[in-house]
């Protein structure tokens, strides 16, 4: 069975920083792409950021860039997020994802929906 | 970005009735749309992908349609385990955008 657990969560004061950890497990991490959704409370899903299996390949939501950053260590099938400069926008649970490949052609698969997720970590920013 | 407009934000309904759900797109994103349903106090869980595929273990009392920039979700026969929070996802262009969410709950 996928399984994605999501850890790092915390209280943080704005400006801080925080990291997010998945830790992956039941398929074979390194042939898919990845993300991370957020969800303020009471509030609707909010991709973030979405990394090709290979980590050469990065994308972000507007709102996010220069401050956030995706990564990956196939070795220990785990995925990253690194939080700067939060705000209190930036509040929300914030889920793993797995992305489900769209279509491949040869060894390249443009990324899809998502069809795995984690059960989330909170991540609060406030003073 | 391409906003995605579903409708109508809530919708009362009773077991047993027949669900239509929108999501209207502002700009095509051809059949690159998933449907997700999110129960409270969990994570959300792929319905639909393609605009019309079922992920591996929905009922097929689920069923998507539509492409470009109208799509639905319908519930054939609404089940008590199917009152959720349900949005739509288009995976065609960055940035990944979602709907607002179409809550439906118990009339």
């Amino acid at each position: 069975d996928v399984q994605l657990v999501e850890s790092g969560g915390d209280l943080v004061q704005p400006g801080g920083s925080l990291r997010l950890s998945c830790a992956a497990s039941g398929f074979k991490f390194s042939t898919y792409w990845m993300s991370w959704v957020r969800q303020a409370p009471g509030k609707g899903l909010q991709w973030v950021a979405h990394i090709k299996k290979d980590g050469k390949e990065k994308h972000y939501v507007d709102s996010v860039k220069g401050r956030f950053t995706i990564s990956r260590d196939n070795g220990k099938n785990s995925l990253y997020l690194q939080l700067n400069s939060l705000t209190a926008d930036d509040t929300a649970v914030y889920y793993c994802a797995r992305v489900k490949p769209r279509h491949c052609i040869d060894e390249n698969c443009y990324p899809g929906s998502f069809d795995s997720w984690g059960r989330g970590t909170l991540v609060t920013v406030s003073s | 970005e391409v906003v995605l407009t579903q409708s109508p934000a809530t919708l009362g309904v009773s077991p047993g009735e027949r669900v239509t759900l929108s999501c209207r797109a502002s700009q095509s994103v051809s059949t690159n749309l998933a449907w997700y349903q999110q129960k409270p106090g969990q994570s959300p869980g792929l319905l639909i992908y393609g605009a019309s595929t079922r992920a591996i273990g929905v009922p097929d009392r689920f069923s998507g349609s539509g492409s470009g920039t109208d799509f639905t979700l319908t519930i054939s026969s609404l089940q008590s385990d199917d009152f959720a929070v349900y949005y739509c996802q288009q995976y065609d262009f960055w940035p990944r955008t979602f709907g607002q969410g179409t809550k439906v709950e118990i009339k």
